[in-house]
This record gives C-alpha cells, sequence and structure tokens, in this order.
C-alpha cells in the first residue's frame, strides 16, 4: 500500500531563516506530487504540482520554491521565511485523479 | 476562475441523526472528478468519498453518500448513523481528468452533538 510521510511535523522558525520541508511517498512509482498551504481557519491553497521528475509547476508567486530530487520525493524551500508564511503545509501525492494527503507540517514563523 | 463553494460554513447534527452538507461548483469541462476531502483536529485531509462526472449513480461509502446533479452542477454529503467521531471540517473539492490540482472550497465545520 501507499503511504505518504511529511516531516518536519512542527517547525517554528524566526522571520528571514531558510526552510527545507520535506515529503516522501513509498508504494507507487511516478506519482504526481503535490503542496498546499492552509492558513488558520481558511481553505487549501496550492503552492507547487509536479506530474514528473523534472515538471513543476508554480501556483503563486511568492519567496517558495519546490524541487523534486527523486521520483518520489518533494521539497519546499525558502531561502527568508516571511511572518505570512506560517500555517499547515500538506504534501499530496496523486493518481488517477485522486490525491492522497500527507499528515503536514505545522509552520510558524516568529 | 473554476471556482467551488460551500455556502455553509457551520452545520450541527444530533448523534445518530443524518446531516447534508452543500456543495456547487463551476466549470465548463464535461468531464471532472468531485471529492470530499474530512479534515479532523489533527488536520490530516481524508478522503471520504469520490464521484466521477460521467457516472450517473451517486458514489456511497458506508454512512456517506452523494447527491450529484450535474446539470446544477450541485455535489451534496449526506452522513446518515452522525457519530461523533464525525466532527471535523469537510471539503469539497473538484479536479479536471488526469494530473491537474484540486480546487477546494472553503470547508464546512461539522459539529455532532451527544
Amino acid at each position: 500500500s501507499q503511504t505518504i510521510h511529511q516531516w518536519p511535523a512542527t517547525l517554528v522558525q524566526p522571520v528571514g531563516s531558510p526552510l527545507s520541508l520535506e515529503c516522501t511517498v513509498e508504494g507507487t512509482s511516478n506519482p504526481n506530487l503535490y503542496w498546499y498551504r492552509q492558513a488558520a481557519g481558511r481553505g487549501l491553497q496550492l503552492l507547487f504540482y509536479s506530474i514528473g521528475i523534472d515538471q513543476i509547476s508554480s501556483e503563486v508567486p511568492q519567496n517558495l520554491s519546490a524541487s523534486r530530487p527523486q521520483d518520489r520525493q518533494f521539497i519546499l524551500s525558502s531561502k527568508k521565511l516571511l511572518l505570512s508564511d506560517s500555517g499547515f503545509y500538506l504534501c499530496a501525492w496523486g493518481t488517477s485523479a485522486t490525491q492522497y494527503f500527507g499528515p503536514g507540517t505545522r509552520l510558524t514563523v516568529l | 476562475a473554476q471556482t467551488v463553494t460551500q455556502s455553509q460554513p457551520e452545520m450541527s447534527v444530533q448523534e445518530a441523526e443524518t446531516v447534508t452538507l452543500s456543495c456547487t461548483y463551476d466549470t465548463s469541462e464535461s468531464d471532472y472528478y468531485l471529492f470530499w476531502y474530512k479534515q479532523p483536529p489533527s488536520r490530516q485531509m481524508i478522503l471520504v468519498i469520490r464521484q466521477e462526472a460521467y457516472k450517473q449513480q451517486n458514489a456511497t461509502e458506508n454512512r456517506f453518500s452523494v447527491n450529484f446533479q450535474k446539470a446544477a452542477k450541485s455535489f451534496s454529503l449526506k452522513i446518515s448513523d452522525s457519530q461523533l467521531g464525525d466532527a471535523a471540517m469537510y471539503f469539497c473539492a473538484r479536479t479536471s481528468s488526469g494530473n491537474t490540482p484540486l480546487v477546494f472550497g472553503k470547508g464546512t465545520r461539522l459539529s455532532v452533538i451527544a
């Protein structure tokens, strides 16, 4: 069966510090991968998605970036965090139009 | 923009009763997929049910069923025999066929009263 992991689970970072969130999927090959962000009390905002190891699409121009160093690994990064980057970050993998989500990372920028 | 609208920010239901959550969407496509996700306090998004637009039969998963009205672009979720564990945020979402990302509604917070 397929499993999706995210780490860390919780992160507190100062403004201006770098960020690296990791997502890995097990049990499937060449999955579609997605990063979403959920601000407190709000819906999900798509940040990036990747349908292949060399294909990453950005939905929101901002100080975040994404990379896919391996088929089943998706990294969300920032060189300098902003206060507005605080939120809950969810990674998802997809097949046949259905997406399955990881446990998420709660990021607080102080 | 192709949107998903959940007009009920909050709903409540008595334990063992039935509740229906509403969702409407906007699309110009004929082939697409619709979903309901549940987000409990742990905040992990859990897939509840999925509906393919080309299927006329409404999807059912145990106590969860949908009423899919394609012409009206409506996709409501019915929860029967509500349980305390059903208390959560529920999100309606749609995607086109293939690899396109999900478009989510803003969610409905469901409370279950014992």
